[in-house]
């Protein structure tokens, strides 16, 4: 069955940085779109960024560009999520998610949690 | 940006009720919405999309409607597993994607 679990979040200070791994198994990775979506404490979800099956194409929330890179290895069936310069407000849960068609999001991992704090 | 408004914030009802959940764009989306369920501490559970079309194994008792602005999610007959707290969403297009606030759904 389709499977994505999240790894790599933490307690980190202001202004450092980290890397999210998003593992999939039970599907053909390659010929999905991918994305990142975030829910801060007690808060709604909000989309990150989506990469597309070659990883060509990558699309973020204004907010974010520049200081989070969404990539893929589809030879390792991963997805990533390099985030710099983190500041307090990027404390959330990140979800991977595996995109249907153009823009919805039908298998979620479990999340992984991220806080920044000093 | 494309600002997705969802009501009630939250809503008290019983086993068995009806219950509909709006969702508003700000601009017209087609019929490009999605509707999620999310339970505490679990990732959301993708039930709808394009606006009306039910996901695979989501029971029957939920349906979609509406296109441009306005959209409407019901359940024809709550039941236990029903609270939750669900999200409409727009993919019109990538520039962003964007979720509702969430309506929380909970026992009367």
């Amino acid at each position: 069955q389709v499977q994505l679990e999240e790894s790599g979040g933490g307690l980190v200070k202001p202004g450092e940085s980290l890397r999210l791994s998003c593992a999939a198994s039970g599907f053909t990775f390659s010929e999905y779109y991918m994305t990142w979506i975030r829910q801060a404490p007690g808060k709604g979800l909000e989309w990150v960024s989506s990469i597309s099956t070659a990883g060509t194409t990558i699309y973020y929330v204004d907010s974010l560009k520049g200081r989070f890179t969404n990539s893929r290895d589809n030879a390792k069936n991963s997805l990533y999520l390099q985030m710099n310069s983190l500041r307090a407000d990027d404390t959330a849960v990140y979800y991977c998610a595996r995109g249907r068609g153009m823009g919805t999001f039908d298998k979620w991992g479990q999340g992984t949690p991220v806080t920044v704090s000093s | 940006d494309i600002q997705m408004t969802q009501s009630p914030s939250t809503l008290s009802a019983s086993i068995g009720d009806r219950v509909t959940i709006t969702c508003r764009a700000s601009q017209n989306i087609y019929s490009w919405l999605a509707w999620y369920q999310q339970k505490p501490g679990k990732a959301p559970k993708f039930l709808i999309y394009k606006a009306s079309s039910l996901e695979s194994g989501v029971p029957s008792r939920f349906s979609g409607s509406g296109s441009g602005t306005e959209f409407t999610l019901t359940i024809s007959s709550l039941q236990p597993d029903d609270f939750a707290t669900y999200y409409c969403q727009q993919y019109n297009s990538y520039s962003p994607i964007t979720f509702g606030q969430g309506t929380r759904l909970e026992i009367k």
